[in-house]
């Protein structure tokens, strides 16, 4: 079946401490994002990749850092220098280029700083 | 700046019954695309349906139908029988020609049986 996995699904981190976000997807698509969600609210853009080994911030990128090494995997990893990190964290693919394609996203990430 | 809003925080409807919800964009953009989401309390985004800036008819899929009326830059989604398994936030987000998808805040839709 293809599709799009986050892992883990929740994630537990002390203050000061980075972490990573893993997120695969084998729908065969060049285009790849991060989403922070809030509670009650929508979806904020964190960085996204149009294509392999480029990548581009989004709306919130401070605090975050991505890599794109293969066409399939887009870890996102929340740094000690992000002052607020718990949310849900929402990874998305699309076939990308000029053209409106859909998003599908994966189960999203739920990260709890104590 | 591209805007999106939805203005119904929270929505309730009777279960067989249509429902709207409300969605307006602000763009000088003639070029772009809008998509309604649903997301079930698991955090799953669910795409429902997309409409492009030129389409001539309003999009349908299955009892979603978006009643998309250009001049007043509204795009509200229509949810026809209402289901209990249709409870869930719906998102809908805009996407201007060479740019990323923004979302609006969400509005969260309660079905009663």
């Amino acid at each position: 079946d293809g599709g799009i996995t986050q892992s883990p699904k929740y994630l537990f981190r002390k203050e000061g401490q980075n972490v990573t976000l893993s997120c695969e997807q084998n729908l065969n698509h060049d285009a790849m994002y991060w989403y922070r969600q809030d509670p009650g609210q929508g979806l904020r853009l964190i960085y996204y990749s149009q294509i392999v080994n480029d990548f581009q911030k989004g709306d919130i990128a401070e605090g975050y850092s991505v890599s794109r090494e293969k066409k399939e995997s887009f870890p996102l990893t929340v740094t000690s220098a992000q002052k607020n990190p718990t949310a849900f964290y929402l990874c998305a693919s699309s076939i990308g280029g000029a053209g409106y394609n859909e998003q599908f996203f994966g189960p999203g990430t739920r990260l709890t700083v104590l | 700046a591209q805007k999106i809003t939805q203005t119904q925080p929270g929505m309730f409807v009777q279960e067989k019954e249509a429902v709207t919800l409300d969605c307006t964009y602000d763009t000088s953009d003639p070029s772009y695309g809008l998509f309604w989401y649903k997301q079930p309390s698991s955090g799953e985004m669910i795409f429902l349906i997309y409409q492009g800036s030129y389409d001539q008819q309003n999009a349908t899929e299955g009892r979603y139908s978006l009643n998309f009326q250009k001049a007043r830059k509204s795009a509200n989604l229509v949810i026809s029988a209402s289901q209990l398994g249709d409870s869930a936030m719906y998102f809908c987000a805009f996407k201007p020609a060479g740019n990323m998808l923004t979302f609006g805040g969400g509005t969260r839709l309660m079905v009663k049986p």
